[in-house]
């Protein structure tokens, strides 16, 4: 059983350009989460797929952010016109379908530095 | 916001000592889970209990809840220098869809 992987691990990029992470779930997992963390903190919710759904969406997720999860598999998350304040680490979690609140199996998360 | 909030921000025992940590929440809540994070890395589950549930263990841990005063304790027995990290906890709200919030974490150093 592979866990949850995202890629890349890390990226630096300049202010203004795009970046877009990959999540991949586990295989089985109807549930897709992005969060995002920065130092020190616990992780904050961005938004949430079921299958390919995007259900719920957070106002941190701004314009310039965008998710896809197009078949219901892994999902991409798009940053436009990075700002120096993206600088953080995203995380992606799945969890399978069952009662509300199932565990969540994060991923090792993409660490992002906007210079 | 974050509306949950973890209590010591930071603690350091020795190995052998238990560890408690605090949670707080605001709002009714589905259920509450805790979550280990060893530095730069993803997030990893310990346990989870319902909001009808009181008290839960897990080997070396036990979490309990107390939804009149809308807190929950880990607690870590007999701990370990591997037990370093930074625990969370993330409650799901109730008829909040799954929107789960997490606090800013304690950050535990186990000594050898």
């Amino acid at each position: 059983d592979t866990g949850v992987s995202q890629d890349p691990r890390h990226k630096i990029t300049k202010r203004g350009q795009n970046v877009t992470f990959r999540c991949d779930p586990i295989s089985e997992h109807n549930r897709l989460y992005w969060y995002r963390q920065t130092l020190g903190q616990g992780p904050e919710f961005l938004t949430y797929f079921q299958n390919e759904a995007q259900l719920e969406k957070s106002r941190l997720l701004s314009d310039r952010f965008s998710a896809e999860r197009p078949k219901g598999s892994f999902s991409t998350l798009e940053i436009q016109r990075t700002e120096q304040g993206d600088s953080a680490m995203y995380l992606c979690a799945s969890s399978p379908v069952g009662l509300r609140g199932d565990t969540q199996y994060f991923g090792p998360g993409t660490r992002l530095t906007v210079l | 916001s974050q509306q949950g909030e973890e209590d010591p921000q930071a603690l350091s025992i020795q190995e052998g000592e238990n560890a408690t940590m605090n949670c707080s929440y605001k709002t009714s809540i589905n259920n509450l889970q805790w979550y280990r994070q060893n530095s730069g890395r993803g997030l990893v589950h310990l346990i989870l209990i319902r909001s009808n549930e009181r008290e839960k263990h897990s080997g070396r841990l036990r979490v309990t809840l107390d939804t009149s005063k809308k807190s929950s304790s880990l607690l870590i027995t007999a701990s370990r220098a591997a037990d370093t990290a930074s625990y969370f906890c993330a409650n799901l709200r109730d008829n909040y869809g799954q929107n789960f919030v997490f606090g800013p974490g304690t950050r535990l150093s186990v000594l050898p």
